[in-house]
């Protein structure tokens, strides 16, 4: 079955370090989602790409993340510098279109821990 | 109001038994929902769409109330193996899928 992979699993980093995330979606989903979700929470979407476009950015805190996916296919989230709030996990998860009766399918998430 | 509120719990249930959980939603115009099962540190996983004739798989049965607006997930003849914490998803606004916060089933024998 086809999976989306997620690497690192687990990331400890301390403050102002910068850290990055990347992801593989299923083969031939175009959508692509980047989620955080803090531990007793559920999922709050960061990023939202359609091909290589981004599509909603609007939770994405701009000034220290930011996030690409140039060919359309993988995807790097980057944090810089580390904030202590930023710990939590990073979900990346892919569907086939963009609308929300999509189905979406995770990858096994980073744990992030800043020190 | 949150825009999706589910009940934390945990609902604390015997093997073999009938539990239910529901999900409230905010936005009147949505049409598609879903449940995902979450378990301890691990990425959610689709557990069923929740259709407005309702939708059975097994043991799990899902339904939705447009009227009361939230949706519902039965879960019968519990198995250890359930216990795990339940996401419900619905549209916001723009467009956007909403997650829950989930609800925690923990199962003893």
């Amino acid at each position: 079955e086809a999976e989306v992979a997620q690497s690192p699993r687990y990331k400890i980093t301390e403050k102002s370090q910068a850290v990055a995330f990347w992801c593989d979606p299923i083969s031939g989903h175009a959508t692509l989602y980047w989620y955080r979700q803090i531990l007793g929470q559920g999922p709050e979407l960061l990023v939202q790409f359609q091909d290589e476009s981004v599509v909603d950015d609007s939770q994405l805190p701009k000034d220290r993340f930011s996030a690409e996916r140039l060919k359309g296919v993988d995807s790097t989230l980057k944090i810089q510098p580390a904030e202590l709030g930023d710990s939590a996990m990073y979900l990346c998860a892919s569907s086939f279109g963009q609308g929300v009766d999509e189905k979406l399918f995770f990858g096994s998430g980073t744990q992030l821990s800043v020190l | 109001r949150k825009e999706v509120e589910q009940d934390p719990g945990p609902f604390n249930v015997p093997e073999g038994a009938t539990v239910a959980f529901n999900c409230t939603y905010s936005n009147s115009a949505s049409q598609s929902f879903f449940w995902y099962r979450q378990d301890c540190r691990k990425e959610p996983k689709l557990l069923m769409s929740v259709y407005s004739s309702g939708n059975e798989d097994g043991r799990f049965t899902a339904q939705l109330n447009r009227a009361s607006q939230y949706i519902s997930l039965l879960i019968r003849d519990s198995k250890l193996s359930d216990s795990a914490t339940y996401l419900c998803v619905a549209p916001g606004g723009y467009n956007k899928l909403i997650f829950g916060a989930g609800t925690r089933l923990a199962v003893h024998p």
